[in-house]
């Protein structure tokens, strides 16, 4: 029973394209997340949600529109992607409460290669 | 502005050998640390999770130690099997999110 489920795990797709990427939690954690690991394997966040409503954009630009329809999903929509978006793109998720913060699960993660 | 570290970047060593992998961290102002196992071509798998209040946690052959003042934990692996080999990351956990360091590639060699 997956934790934390991403679709696509592989995306191929040429420049200039729109893709979406999604992913949902079934831990019933309030706060979500998105990564971002680069050729060199260094995980960076971009966004992070807490109960559908951002908390953190990471100076990521505004080609990237991530979207929360309710605390058990976050999805990523990439407009325009470019040569240097390719990277694996991971959806995270972690219960914040009381000052106390919890584990975080993470997804399998999504290849994205632009060509 | 919380910045990890990790050291070594690539350890190889023989089976059976116990280890330590280390991580160090900027900001002592973190709720938890986090170590992360990560296979090639996967996803992190969680190995340990430390509280900011807490000196320790274990799990199996897997002791991660954390000292705060110092800006400083370590992942200790004993008996270290084949199956160890990975990269392992730590993660320093601050406001809404986590801080990764650039991860240990590990290889025990048979």
């Amino acid at each position: 029973d997956t934790a934390v489920s991403q679709t696509p795990k592989y995306l191929v797709t040429q420049m200039g394209n729109d893709k979406s990427i999604k992913c949902e939690q079934n831990l019933g954690h309030d706060t979500m997340y998105w990564y971002k690991q680069d050729s060199k394997k260094f995980l960076k966040i971009m966004f992070s949600y807490n109960n559908k409503e951002l908390i953190i954009n990471e100076t990521v630009p505004n080609r990237f529109s991530p979207k929360s329809p309710d605390k058990a999903h976050l999805n990523l929509h990439i407009n325009s992607l470019e040569l240097g978006d390719s990277a694996v793109y991971f959806c995270a998720s972690s219960q914040e409460f009381m000052g106390v913060n919890a584990e975080a699960f993470f997804g399998q993660g999504t290849r994205l290669t632009v060509v | 502005k919380q910045e990890v570290t990790q050291i070594p970047a690539a350890l190889s060593v023989p089976e059976g050998e116990n280890l330590v992998l280390n991580c160090s961290f900027t900001d002592s102002a973190i709720y938890n640390l986090q170590w992360f196992r990560q296979d090639p071509g996967k996803g992190l798998t969680s190995l340990l999770l430390i509280q900011s209040s807490q000196r320790e946690q274990t799990s199996g052959r897997l002791n991660a130690s954390l000292d705060k003042s110092s800006g400083r934990s370590t992942l200790y692996i004993a008996a270290s099997q084949p199956g160890d080999s990975a990269t392992y990351l730590c993660a320093a956990k601050g406001a809404q999110k986590l801080v990764f360091g650039q991860g240990t590639r590990l290889t025990i060699n048979p």
